[in-house]
C-alpha cells in the first residue's frame, strides 16, 4: 500500500513569489491534514479537509495560504506571495475516520523563502 | 488550546541502555496519546499510542507509560539500538473533544551510540 506521497520534497523560491505543495494521501482516506514545521518550533496544524470538504482552518496562518482538495482525493497547498518566514517544512497526513485514529505523515515538501 | 510540553530536547545514551522521554500536556480531556519518529528525510511516523483508559503499553523494546492526574505521559525505549536514533515526537489531540487535529511537543533528538 502507497503511503502518503508530497511534492515536491524541496522548493527554494524568492520573496514574493508562489509556490503549490501536493499531497497524496492513502487511497480511501478521507481525512487529510496539513501541518507545519517551523525552523526550532514545533509541529503546527494547518487545517484539515474531510473529503473535499475544509472541515477545519483554523491554524492557517494568513490569507497567502490556500488549501484545495477538489475530488476529495488529491490536496494542493498554495502560497502566494510568499514570504521570508515562511520557511519551513510543510507536512501532510492522512486518516481514514476522524477520531481516535492513526493520521500517517508523509515525508514533507522542505520550504525555503530567500 | 492545548499546551504540550516535551523534555528533554536532546538525550544521548549508549547502545543497550534505556532512553526516556517525557511529555507534559494541558488539557485534562485529552484521551489519545501517540508517539512519533521522525528519521533524517521522512515524515514522523506513529510508533505507539495509548489510549485513557489504560495506563501501560508495550511493543517488543518500546512501551509508553501514562499518568492522567498528573497529566503527563512517556515514551521508554529499551535496549536502544543506533537505529533507534532520531527525532521523537509526543502528541495530543487539540481543543478537547477535538480529537482529529495534533498539538505535538518540540521533539527530542536522540542519540544512540554503538
Amino acid at each position: 500500500e502507497a503511503g502518503v506521497t508530497q511534492f515536491p520534497s524541496h522548493s527554494v523560491i524568492e520573496k514574493g513569489q508562489t509556490v503549490t505543495l501536493r499531497c497524496d494521501p492513502i487511497s480511501g482516506h478521507d481525512n487529510l491534514y496539513w501541518y507545519r514545521r517551523v525552523m526550532g518550533k514545533e509541529i503546527k496544524f494547518l487545517l484539515h479537509f474531510v473529503k473535499e470538504s475544509k472541515q477545519d482552518e483554523s491554524g492557517m496562518p494568513n490569507n497567502r495560504f490556500l488549501a484545495e482538495r477538489t475530488g476529495g482525493t488529491y490536496s494542493t497547498l498554495k502560497v502566494q506571495p510568499a514570504e521570508l518566514e515562511d520557511s519551513g517544512v510543510y507536512f501532510c497526513a492522512s486518516s481514514q475516520w476522524q477520531g481516535l485514529n492513526i493520521q500517517y505523515f508523509g515525508a514533507g515538501t522542505r520550504l525555503s523563502v530567500l | 488550546g492545548e499546551n504540550v510540553e516535551q523534555h528533554p530536547s536532546t538525550l544521548s545514551v549508549q547502545e543497550g541502555d534505556s532512553a526516556v522521554i517525557k511529555c507534559t500536556y494541558s488539557d485534562s480531556a485529552s484521551n489519545y496519546f501517540p508517539w512519533y519518529k521522525q528519521e533524517l528525510g521522512k515524515g514522523p511516523q506513529l510508533i505507539i499510542d495509548i489510549r485513557s483508559n489504560v495506563g501501560e503499553k508495550k511493543d517488543q523494546r518500546i512501551a509508553v507509560t501514562l499518568n492522567k492526574t498528573a497529566k503527563h505521559f512517556s515514551l521508554h525505549i529499551t535496549e536502544t539500538q543506533p537505529e533507534d536514533s532520531a527525532v521523537y515526537f509526543c502528541a495530543v489531540p487539540l481543543g478537547g473533544g477535538s480529537n482529529y487535529k495534533l498539538t505535538f511537543g518540540k521533539g527530542t533528538l536522540l542519540t544512540v551510540n554503538p
